[in-house]
């Protein structure tokens, strides 16, 4: 099947500073990236939609100039935790897909905010 | 508001028990119905998926869902579990447009006892 890459794994960073997360898909052109977040023992929450080329469409409550969302290729996409507080320390979870085919889920990206 | 719920946070089972996790939804419109899994330590996996046609779905595994329009449920059945099933397992809706803007359920964690 399809593989999605999420880089880095795990992630520590002190308040305040911006960390950059990448979600790439290794076999396949995704049209469309999606961006998710879980909390510990919770379920994933969408956050954003990005389509390679335009800009990414973000979930109510979802602050997108906290949450910088490019997608540059047709294989990458990228998130980026700006002036980062504890409270966004969580998993990040990206996925891809082609335009009405199912989507592939990257292993995700745990952010811990000291 | 869209919305998914799964009855069981919880569930232990030994092997050769039969499974029945409980999923429904609130959805305007046409939905389209996914069971994900997660394995420890790794990413989401599609088990199977309803978007038309015969309510009973079969997917890898050896499991199958179920869509009942009118319960609004799209409960995911095993009839034997194994210990390899342990994990935790995620019903998702996405609209009739087929957006992959998926809603999670809380997800279950399922333990197989050997």
């Amino acid at each position: 099947g399809a593989v999605v890459s999420q880089h880095p794994s795990w992630v520590i960073c002190k308040s305040g500073t911006s960390v950059k997360i990448e979600c790439r898909s290794l076999d396949f052109q995704a049209t469309t990236m999606f961006w998710y977040r879980q909390f510990p023992k919770q379920s994933l929450m969408l956050m954003a939609t990005s389509n390679e080329g335009s800009k990414a469409t973000y979930e109510q409550g979802v602050e997108k100039d906290k949450f910088l969302i490019n997608h540059a290729s047709l294989t990458l996409s990228t998130l980026t935790v700006t002036s980062a507080h504890p409270e966004d320390s969580s998993f990040y979870i990206c996925s891809a897909r082609v335009a009405g085919y199912e989507q592939y889920f990257g292993p995700g990206t745990r952010l811990t905010v000291t | 508001a869209q919305s998914v719920s799964q009855h069981n946070h919880h569930v232990i089972l030994s092997e050769a028990a039969s499974l029945e996790l409980g999923c429904n939804y609130s959805y305007g419109g046409t939905v389209n119905l996914f069971w994900y899994v997660q394995y420890p330590g790794q990413h989401l996996q599609l088990l199977l998926k309803y978007f038309s046609g015969d309510p009973l779905v079969k997917g890898i595994k050896g499991f199958e869902a179920e869509f009942i329009k009118s319960k609004f449920s799209f409960n995911l059945r095993k009839p034997s579990v194994q210990w390899s099933d342990t994990a935790e397992y995620f019903c998702a809706a996405d609209g009739s447009s087929n957006t992959g803007k998926l809603i999670f359920g809380q997800g279950t964690t399922l333990q197989v006892k050997p």
